[in-house]
This record gives structure tokens, C-alpha cells and sequence, in this order.
């Protein structure tokens, strides 16, 4: 696709229900990123895919959150028993080749408010 | 592991004056820096990025940052605010040897006075 595409662009759930929220990256970048956006936090950083390396997961903020990444394109972002502290705007963001590349950055999608009531 | 301190959520310019956003990393090996922004309704955007070479990097709509490796620090500035600047402004580092990972501020809103 020209850009990357993220759905639903809105989600809102009840505490305790699961969530899952997908990212379509740019055709062919090797890259994808999750990061959460919520006031007062900036971005905050959650899991990273480069090709076929293990994700970085570092950024996870508890079990209940999970990622894969299927055929090294689409991926999705799980949430298990949501809270009302879950409740931001996700974003992925994918790039051709890892971000030190002369030419490189990151695309990011329009994200994903998620609401947890 | 490598970190970007943002100081100042918030930094207030009146029109033309200096616009000087803070950003301090910390990493073990040599970092890659860069530079977001945020208009309003509108995802992020790179603005600049240095990875090596010249320490004066120049981005875009008049933008600079330095990197200053002795004070670990890559300040954003530039010389005369426009109003089309308020935004939110990310710092963010990278490492070689991260596998690219690359980890954000806090971010700055900037507001321009008229």
C-alpha cells in the first residue's frame, strides 16, 4: 500500500475484554515498530521486528501484551484483560531497513485510539 | 540500554524568536539521533537525523540540531520561530547493535505566540 495502514482507527471495549489491533506496513520494509502515545508518557515504546531476527520485547508493559508478526508483514498487536490504564492511541511504524541507514526513517500509521471503559 | 531525556514538556516562543528544544541521550556505544514532529492532527514526520559525519545536521523548514558528544546532547534550534512550528517534537535514539530499536522522549510541545 502507499502508506502504512492501521485498523481499527477507533476501538473502544470494556475493561477485561480482549483486544487485537493491526498494523499493514509498507510493502516490503523490513521494519515494524508498536509504540503507545499517551499524555504525559510521549511515545512510548513496546516491541520491535527487524526481518527475521526475535522481536525486541523490551518495551512490553505487562504479560497481558503480546505481538506477532506473520510472514514478515502484517502484524498484530494483542491485549489481554484490558484496563482502563491501556486506554491510548497505538502506533506502528515500519521502514525499509533498520533507521542508522543514511537515508532511512520511519512511516508511521494514523494509529489506533483505544478506549477501555 | 540507551534512553532520550526531553527537558521540558512544554516550551512557549513568542513569533521570530530563537526556538531551542532540549534533548539529552544516554548510551554506551555511539547513538544514532533523530528528531520527530507532530503537527496537529497529523502522524509523526521525520525532521532530521544524524548517524554520522558532520555533527551539524540540518532538517527540514529551517530546523538544526548538533550533536555534541561530550555533553551527550542533540538540541534542537532554530533561528525565528513561525507560527507553523507549534507542534510536538520528539527526540529519539538508536544503536547499532539494537537491532535498530529506536526509543523516544517524552516529547516538547511547542506554542508560538503571535
Amino acid at each position: 500500500g502507499a502508506g502504512v495502514s492501521q485498523s481499527p482507527s477507533n476501538k473502544v471495549t470494556e475493561k477485561g475484554k480482549d483486544v487485537e489491533l493491526r498494523c499493514d506496513p509498507i510493502s516490503g520494509h523490513t521494519a515494524l515498530y508498536w509504540y503507545r502515545q499517551s499524555l504525559g508518557q510521549g511515545l512510548e515504546f513496546l516491541i520491535y521486528f527487524q526481518g527475521n531476527s526475535a522481536p525486541d520485547k523490551s518495551g512490553l508493559p505487562s504479560d497481558r501484551f503480546s505481538a506477532e508478526r506473520t510472514g514478515g508483514s502484517v502484524s498484530t498487536l494483542t491485549i489481554q484483560r484490558t484496563q482502563q490504564e491501556d486506554s491510548a492511541v497505538y502506533l506502528c511504524a515500519s521502514s525499509l531497513l533498520p533507521v542508522w541507514g543514511t537515508n532511512e526513517k520511519l512511516f508511521f500509521g494514523s494509529g489506533t485510539q483505544l478506549s477501555v471503559l | 540500554a540507551q534512553s532520550v531525556t526531553q527537558l521540558g514538556s512544554h516550551v512557549s516562543v513568542s513569533e521570530g524568536a530563537l526556538v531551542l528544544l532540549r534533548c539529552n541521550y544516554s548510551s554506551s556505544v555511539p547513538p544514532y539521533l533523530f528528531w520527530y514532529v507532530q503537527y496537529p492532527n497529523q502522524g509523526l514526520q521525520l525532521l532530521l537525523k544524524y548517524t554520522t559525519g558532520a555533527t551539524l545536521v540540518k532538517g527540514i523548514n529551517g530546523f538544526e540540531a548538533e550533536f555534541k558528544k561530550s555533553e551527550t546532547s542533540f538540541h534542537l534550534t532554530k533561528p525565528s520561530a513561525h507560527m507553523s512550528d507549534a507542534a510536538e517534537y520528539f527526540c529519539a535514539v538508536s544503536v547499532r547493535g539494537s537491532q535498530g530499536n529506536l526509543i523516544f522522549g517524552k516529547g516538547t510541545k511547542l506554542s508560538v505566540k503571535p
